[in-house]
């Protein structure tokens, strides 16, 4: 079955780590995106691929950093500068960056202590 | 920057009653919209998208649109108790998604 895939689904780690969140997706969709979500609080956009080796800044991208090397992988790092890192993260694909739905993975909850 | 305001919420409904989720968007160039759903701890489901000016109708679920108005909207028809959730209004053309309306209802 065509999904996406994030991994792991829990991560933690001490503060002043780089992690790594995993996303991977078998739908031969073009565009992916990176959504982190607090609390009570709605969906807010990182960074967002359109095609293999291109990316751009969401809204809060700052503490960020992503690469697009293959179609099917957009893995994202949160680094030390990330102020407050602890939060739910969510990968995203749709077949074109314009008008398409997106499609959400499952999630990777991130906590920082 | 383009925004997507949903009415503030927590919205309660008795089971059985209609529930009215709205959204008002500012990207005048956007052509489709998508309402989603989450639950609690859970990622986004899409549930219902629009994309032409009127009503569209999907069992219990009606989005209906109105692109002069910059407005779109979700019904929900004999609301259960498994609707309680956050619903969320998403505008693809700029990627973003409105803060989203959480529903309770109840028996």
């Amino acid at each position: 079955d065509g999904g996406i895939t994030q991994s792991p689904k829990y991560l933690f780690r001490k503060e002043g780590q780089n992690v790594t969140l995993s996303c991977e997706q078998n739908l031969n969709h073009d565009a992916m995106y990176w959504y982190r979500q607090d609390p009570g609080q709605g969906l807010r956009l990182i960074y967002y691929s359109q095609i293999v080796n291109d990316f751009q800044k969401g809204d809060i991208a700052e503490g960020y950093s992503v690469s697009r090397e293959k179609k099917e992988s957009f893995p994202l790092t949160v680094t030390s500068a990330q102020k407050n890192p602890t939060a739910f993260y969510l990968c995203a694909s749709s077949i074109q960056a314009d008008n398409s739905p997106l499609h959400f993975g499952n999630g990777t909850r991130l906590t920082v202590t | 920057q383009k925004e997507v305001e949903q009415n503030s919420g927590p919205l309660s409904v008795p089971e059985g009653a209609i529930a009215s989720l709205n959204c008002t968007y500012s990207d005048r160039g956007s052509q489709s919209f998508f309402w989603y759903r989450q639950y609690s701890g859970k990622s986004p489901e899409l549930i219902m998208s629009i994309y032409s000016n009127g009503d569209k109708e999907d069992g219990r679920f009606t989005a209906q649109l109105n692109k002069a108005s910059q407005y779109v909207s979700l019904l929900i028809r004999d609301s259960q108790p498994s609707d309680s959730a956050t619903y969320l209004c998403a505008v693809p053309h700029d990627m973003r998604f409105g803060a989203g309306t959480r529903l309770t209802v109840k028996p």
